[in-house]
Order: structure tokens, then C-alpha cells, then sequence
């Protein structure tokens, strides 16, 4: 089955602890990202990735960071220097701009819901 | 700064009606607008892509709208069911991301 698996779905920390979210696919994009959705808000772009080895920041990129070694895989940190890092994260993917130009649908996974105490 | 508005209180129809939703837009000018449904606690899934040239999109019994003079998408599903209850969220497009609005939720009961 082609798709995006984040894990895991629910993710428990305490206050100051860095944690990292996985995100893997296997539909061969060239382009992830990551999104925070809050109840009763919008996705709000955290990074994004065209590329293998290269990221750039989204709108809200502050205490978060990320890698790309590798195409399949786009895990996201969150540091303790996120003010409020509880939130619903959301990782996607697709074709991206060096395949297909701008303009293609976004793969969403199932989500990982982080809560911090 | 960017701004897209799509109804916040929920939409209530009855099963076999059209639902019709609406996503308006400011201080943008995308290239293209996407439509996504969401389950509670679930990714969104991708519906609707409309370029920037194109006046309608359909497929099935959904159809989009986007008119860039008005700055507005108006998304449709015909003989709608209780299993198309959802938010739906629109989405605009830029060069490389896309900028959600909040969605709306749509409860069709039968």
C-alpha cells in the first residue's frame, strides 16, 4: 500500500523535553511537509521540503526544526523552546515542483497528536 | 497580509439536498485553489484542484467554482448523504505551498 504513515498517533511529554515526530511515504514525492492544526483553526505550514537535503521554513517555524536525509523520510523536532507545542501535527507529501511543476495535491497522514504537560 | 474566510458556524442540510460551501480571499492572488475533506481526527484527503483559468471543476457529484474577480470558490455536493458530513477546508495555492483556510463543517442529516 502506497501512502504516508506518521508515528505514533498519540504522544505524551513533559514540559522541556525535545520530542520527534516521524513521517514516512512511500509514494516516491519529491516534496513533504509538516502542518499544526488547532482545535477550530486552519493548517498552519511549519516546513516544507522540496528536496532531499534542503528545507525551508513555513509561517511558524519557531521551536520546531527538521531533516530530509533521506526522501522518504521527514521527521520533525519539536524543541522546548516551542511556547505551545500541544497541537494536532499533520505531515504531507507530494509530486513537488522539480517533478510536476506547482499546483498538485497534497497526500495528508493520519496525524500525531502531541500534548505537553 | 493573506486572508481566506470560510464559514465558521457549521452547515445543516437534509439528505438529498446540495450543500453549498463558500471560501473567499483577500490580499492574494493564488494560481490555483484546492479542496480537502476532513474527518474528526484524520489527515485531510484531497478532493478539487481549479486553476486560476478555469471557472468549474466537477467530479461526480461535486463541483467547484472560482471566480478571481470576486476572490471567491463556492464548493458543491449534490444529493448529498449523511456519509459526506465532514469539514471541508479550501486551500490556496502559491508557487510551492498552500495556505489553508479554517474550513466548514457540513452535517447532512437523513
Amino acid at each position: 500500500d502506497g501512502g504516508i504513515t506518521q508515528s505514533p498517533k498519540y504522544l505524551f511529554r513533559k514540559e522541556g523535553q525535545n520530542v520527534t515526530l516521524s513521517c514516512e511515504q512511500n509514494l516516491n514525492h519529491d516534496a513533504m511537509y509538516w502542518y499544526r492544526q488547532d482545535p477550530g483553526q486552519g493548517l498552519r505550514l511549519i516546513y516544507y521540503s522540496q528536496i532531499v537535503n534542503d528545507f525551508q521554513k513555513g509561517d511558524i517555524a519557531e521551536g520546531y526544526s527538521v531533516s530530509r536525509e533521506k526522501k522518504e523520510s521527514f521527521p520533525l523536532t519539536v524543541t522546548s523552546a516551542q511556547k505551545n507545542p500541544t497541537a494536532f501535527y499533520l505531515c504531507a507529501s507530494s509530486i513537488g515542483l522539480l517533478a510536476g511543476g506547482p499546483g498538485h495535491e497534497q497526500y495528508f497522514g493520519p496525524g500525531t497528536r502531541l500534548t505537553v504537560t | 497580509s493573506q486572508k481566506i474566510e470560510q464559514n465558521s458556524e457549521a452547515l445543516n442540510i437534509q439528505e438529498g439536498k446540495t450543500a453549498t460551501l463558500t471560501c473567499n480571499y483577500t490580499n492574494y492572488s493564488p494560481a490555483y485553489l484546492q479542496w480537502y475533506r476532513q474527518d474528526p481526527g484524520r489527515g485531510p484527503v484531497f478532493l478539487l484542484l481549479i486553476r486560476e483559468n478555469e471557472k468549474e471543476k466537477r467530479k461526480e457529484r461535486l463541483k467547484v467554482t472560482f471566480d478571481t474577480t470576486l476572490k471567491q470558490s463556492l464548493f458543491h455536493i449534490t444529493a448529498s448523504q449523511p456519509a459526506d458530513s465532514a469539514t471541508y477546508l479550501c486551500a490556496l495555492g502559491g508557487y510551492s505551498t498552500l495556505t489553508f483556510g479554517k474550513g466548514t463543517m457540513l452535517l447532512v442529516s437523513p
